[in-house]
């Protein structure tokens, strides 16, 4: 079935570095979609990005959809401690649009 | 926007026992319920999806007998894990859609699950 692959697994950054975390296929996707789960919480949605070569912004993070549709990512600028938790990136692979999602990315900041 | 709840937020059943978990949209109907299941620091993996009226359709490798789902209103969807084992403790999150408009899908809460 579908597979999302997500790197890197862990990153360490001090408070105000840049962070950025990758998604891979192996096939082209429909959409791309990214969410954000804090410790003991549930997943969030953050964006959904539909066309080939899309940039959105929202305030310090940047999102890109591949020109192929088939990568992603999500880079953090001048990261904050509200920023800890874990981003997933989630493409649409199960019966009726349920989601895979990658393994996600655990954002750790030391201040 | 959407609000989608869980209910109980956490459970602690013993082996062998059954336990329902209940998901409702809030404030929309949805047609489609998701179920996944997260074991901890790992990612969401999809059990199921959840059709209001119809049968379940289940992932590959996800027992329909022991993962008993039932979508019997457009706001109400439940998964009742039977014989539980400790095996089966993780977070049990589900997920609605809005029948219209984007794709984006709205989390529950989530339950812990610990059987003991």
């Amino acid at each position: 079935g579908q597979q999302v692959m997500q790197i890197p697994q862990y990153q360490h950054v001090q408070e105000g570095e840049d962070f950025t975390t990758y998604c891979n296929s192996s096939t082209t996707l429909s959409n791309i979609q990214w969410y954000k789960q804090r410790p003991g919480g549930h997943p969030v949605f953050l964006i959904q990005l539909v066309k080939s070569g899309e940039v959105k912004k929202q305030k310090r993070l940047t999102f890109q959809f591949g020109e192929a549709k088939k990568n992603s990512s999500l880079h953090i600028t001048a990261t904050q401690t509200t920023d800890v938790g874990t981003y997933f990136c989630a493409a649409p692979g199960g019966g009726a649009d349920g989601l895979t999602f990658g393994k996600g990315t655990h954002l750790i900041i030391q201040p | 926007g959407a609000v989608v709840s869980q209910h109980p937020s956490r459970v602690i059943c013993k082996s062998g026992t059954s336990v329902k978990i209940e998901c409702r949209s809030l404030d929309f109907q949805a047609t489609t319920m998701f179920w996944y299941r997260q074991f901890p620091k790992q990612s969401l993996m999809l059990m199921a999806t959840s059709n209001e009226g119809s049968k379940a359709t289940y992932e590959q490798g996800v027992e329909k007998d022991k993962f008993l789902i039932n979508h019997a209103s457009l706001t109400l969807s439940t998964l009742t894990v039977t014989s539980a084992h400790p095996e089966d403790s993780s977070f049990y999150i589900c997920s609605a859609r809005t029948p219209v408009g984007s794709r984006e899908q709205y989390f529950g809460p989530g339950t812990r699950l610990t059987v003991t």
